[in-house]
């Protein structure tokens, strides 16, 4: 079964800092798909970046990018110059190009401190 | 601009009280999702539709149900709710391939 570590269940970091939050997967297929979504408190969930496993070029997104290493199947975020906006609950997910269905991780909950 | 959108935003129901949350979207996207959601955890896939195909997660309480009458429509029905089921219920979609777009949720409070 494909399953989605992430194992850092709270993390702050100082305005302006950087932080990296980790994600690890585990699946047997190719082709898939990996994100980042970040849900506010009390606030819609947006898609923060995404990347697509035929893709070695890590993505990145202004001040977000990804640390993708198939082989070690690990999906992690760079937040830079953190804003106190980032402030949220960070979930990595996961799907299989071959299904509908995306697995979440269990949720990162950042703290950008001012 | 092209959207998920959830009403009632806001729902209260008593215990036993059949509710209907509803979801639109206007994306055209093929597959639509229903989620519950309880504080502090990742989001739980309960069913999925990809167009009229109807996909149902097996741990889904038989107390959920869920029409898809067209296209942009969702709604999820909860026959019978219990204390339990006080959630954020979240709806998304997505295209064949790629990231899902989600809606901002109904909070359900059941007393």
């Amino acid at each position: 079964a494909q399953t989605v570590t992430q194992s850092q269940p709270e993390m702050s970091v100082q305005e302006a800092e950087t932080v990296t939050l980790s994600c690890t997967y585990d699946t047997s297929e190719n082709n898939y798909y990996l994100f980042w979504y970040k849900q506010p408190p009390s606030r819609q969930m947006i898609l923060v970046i995404r990347q697509e496993a035929y893709k070695q070029q890590n993505a990145t997104e202004n001040r977000f990018s990804v640390n993708f290493q198939k082989a070690a199947k690990s999906f992690s975020l760079k937040i830079s110059d953190s804003q106190l906006g980032d402030t949220a609950m960070y979930f990595c997910a996961f799907r299989d190009s071959g299904t509908y269905k995306y697995i979440f991780g269990t949720g990162t909950r950042l703290k950008v401190l001012a | 601009d092209a959207m998920v959108i959830q009403n009632p935003r806001y729902q209260v129901t008593q215990f036993g009280k059949p509710v209907t949350l509803s979801c639109s979207q206007t994306l055209n996207h093929n597959v639509m999702y229903w989620y519950q959601q309880k504080s502090s955890q990742a989001p739980k896939l309960l069913f999925h539709y990809y167009d009229k195909d109807f996909n149902n997660e097996a741990d889904t309480p038989d107390n959920f149900q869920s029409r898809r009458p067209n296209t942009s429509f969702c709604f999820l029905d909860i026959r019978s709710p219990g204390l339990g089921d006080a959630a954020m219920y979240l709806c998304a979609t997505s295209r064949v391939a790629g990231e899902q777009f989600f809606g901002p949720g109904t909070r359900l409070t059941v007393l």
